[in-house]
């Protein structure tokens, strides 16, 4: 597509439930990365991938969030018993591959705002 | 990993003026943007700058990839230019993108 996608663009949820966050990178770019902001704070990293690897999956804060990557195309972040420190915007990004001559200049999609109640 | 500091993390300008924002990071990058959150929350891309500089409109940004630091300069500032600015670096041989906490910039007419 044309820019990156993600989906929901807002969700709430009840504690203790299961979400899932959608990120559909720009078409061609290998690269894909997550990130949290909570309000008013910077941007947390969270999890990369490389096609459909993810070398660098340190920034995942526990064992309740999970993150795949399928067709080295959309990714789904899972985060499992939510709790409410889990609210923020989770913002997803693409590049191209990590060494490409072309460069790897990142571009976030619009995030998901996630509430949970 | 990689460490990556801003500053100011606050800057208060009348509009018309200019400024200078820095950021240093703690190794070799083979990526440097710069990026500014509108008040929306969205990431707008300004430069991607490895090293030397570039110039857009009012913007422009220099990186000296040897010392390990960053600069964007923001002339004849506007109301439309505030919100945060945010750093972001990766090593040469690692994986991520790593943000700086940002300066928050606050342009009143």
């Amino acid at each position: 597509g044309a820019g990156v996608s993600q989906s929901p663009s807002n969700k709430v949820t009840e504690k203790g439930k299961d979400v899932e966050l959608r990120c559909d990178p720009i078409s061609g770019h290998t690269a894909l990365y997550w990130y949290r902001q909570s309000l008013g704070q910077g941007l947390e990293f969270l999890i990369y991938f490389q096609g459909n690897s993810a070398p660098d999956k340190s920034g995942l804060p526990s064992d309740r969030f999970s993150a795949e990557r399928t067709g080295g195309s959309v990714s789904t972040l899972t985060i499992q018993r939510t709790q409410q420190e889990d609210s923020a915007v989770y913002l997803c990004a693409s590049s191209l591959a990590i060494n490409h001559l072309k460069g790897t200049e990142a571009f976030f999609g619009q995030g998901t705002r996630l509430t949970v109640v | 990993g990689i460490q990556v500091e801003q500053s100011p993390p606050d800057l208060i300008l009348q509009e018309g003026a200019n400024s200078t924002l820095r950021c240093n990071f703690s190794d070799s990058v083979n990526n440097l943007q710069w990026f500014h959150q509108n008040p929306w929350g969205q990431l707008i891309n300004l430069f991607y700058i490895p090293s030397g500089t570039k110039q857009n409109g009012r913007l422009s940004a220099t990186t000296v990839a040897t010392e390990r630091y960053s600069l964007l300069y923001i002339s004849s500032s506007q109301t439309t230019d505030s919100g945060v600015y945010f750093c972001a670096a990766r090593v040469r041989a690692g994986t991520a993108l790593i943000f700086g906490k940002g300066t928050t910039l606050s342009v009143s007419s």
